[in-house]
C-alpha cells in the first residue's frame, strides 16, 4: 500500500535552534518528492523537489534530503525564526497523472520566542 | 499575477443544503485540482481537470461534481451536504507537465461546516 508517513507530529522549538523533519514512504514506482509549507489557514506552498537522481536540494534556510534506497527523506531547518512556524508536508509522487500523489499528514512546528 | 483564487473563504450549510466552491487561476495552467483537508489527515484528491471540458475522479469523488468550462475556472459543487462533508477544501493549480513535472499552486482553501 502507498503511504507517506511524517515524524514527529509536532514539534516545538526556542528560535535560532536546527530542527529535521522525517519523512518515511512506501510508495512504488517513485518519481519525484516535494516539501510543502502550509502556514494556519493558507494553502500549502512549495518548498523543494527532489527526483530519484537527487539526494540533497536546499532553498535558503530548508534543506531536503532524499534517500531513494531507504525511501527516506528530511527536512532540515536551520536558524529557525518565528515565521518557520507551519505544518510541513511531505509529498510522494509516483509518475504522470494527476491522481499519483500521495501527501503525509504533516509535522506541525512551533517556533517560539 | 493573483495564482489561486478561492471563495468563499468560509461557509456553513445545513444538512441537505448545496453549494459551489469557485476556484480561478490566472496563470493559464492546464491542470486544475480540488483536495479536501481533515483534521490530522493528508490531502485527499476529489477531481482534477487536465484542460477545459476534461474532468477525472479522484481518490474521494463521492457527493461531489465539477465542471471545466474555461481554462480559468474549475468550480467544486456540492449537492446535499452531509456532516462528512465537514472539511477545509483547496483549489490547485499546474502546468501542462502535469503535477509529476511542475509544482502545484494552491489556493487559500474554503472552510465548510455541515450542521
Amino acid at each position: 500500500k502507498n503511504q507517506v508517513e511524517q515524524s514527529p507530529q509536532s514539534l516545538i522549538i526556542l528560535e535560532g535552534k536546527n530542527c529535521t523533519l522525517q519523512c518515511n514512504y512506501t510508495v512504488s514506482p517513485f518519481s519525484n518528492l516535494r516539501w510543502y509549507k502550509q502556514d494556519t489557514g493558507r494553502g500549502p506552498v512549495s518548498l523543494t523537489i527532489m527526483t530519484f537522481s537527487e539526494n540533497t536540494k536546499s532553498n535558503g534556510r530548508y534543506t531536503a534530503t532524499l534517500d531513494a534506497d531507504t525511501k527516506q527523506s528530511s527536512l532540515h531547518i536551520t536558524a529557525s525564526q518565528l515565521s518557520d512556524s507551519a505544518s510541513y508536508i511531505c509529498v510522494v509522487i509516483t509518475d504522470s497523472g494527476a491522481n499519483n500523489l500521495f501527501f503525509g499528514t504533516g509535522t506541525r512546528l512551533t517556533v517560539i520566542p | 499575477n493573483a495564482g489561486v483564487t478561492q471563495t468563499p473563504k468560509f461557509r456553513i450549510l445545513k444538512i441537505g443544503q448545496s453549494m459551489t466552491l469557485q476556484c480561478t487561476q490566472d496563470m493559464n495552467h492546464n491542470y486544475m485540482y480540488w483536495y479536501r483537508q481533515d483534521p490530522g489527515m493528508g490531502l485527499k484528491l476529489i477531481y482534477y481537470s487536465v484542460g477545459a471540458g476534461i474532468t477525472d475522479k479522484g481518490e474521494v469523488p463521492n457527493g461531489y461534481n465539477v465542471s471545466r468550462s474555461t481554462t480559468e475556472d474549475f468550480p467544486l459543487r456540492l449537492e446535499l451536504a452531509a456532516p462528512s462533508q465537514t472539511s477545509v477544501y483547496f483549489c490547485a493549480s499546474s502546468d501542462r507537465g502535469g503535477p509529476s513535472t511542475d509544482t502545484q499552486y494552491f489556493g487559500p482553501g474554503t472552510r465548510l461546516t455541515v450542521l
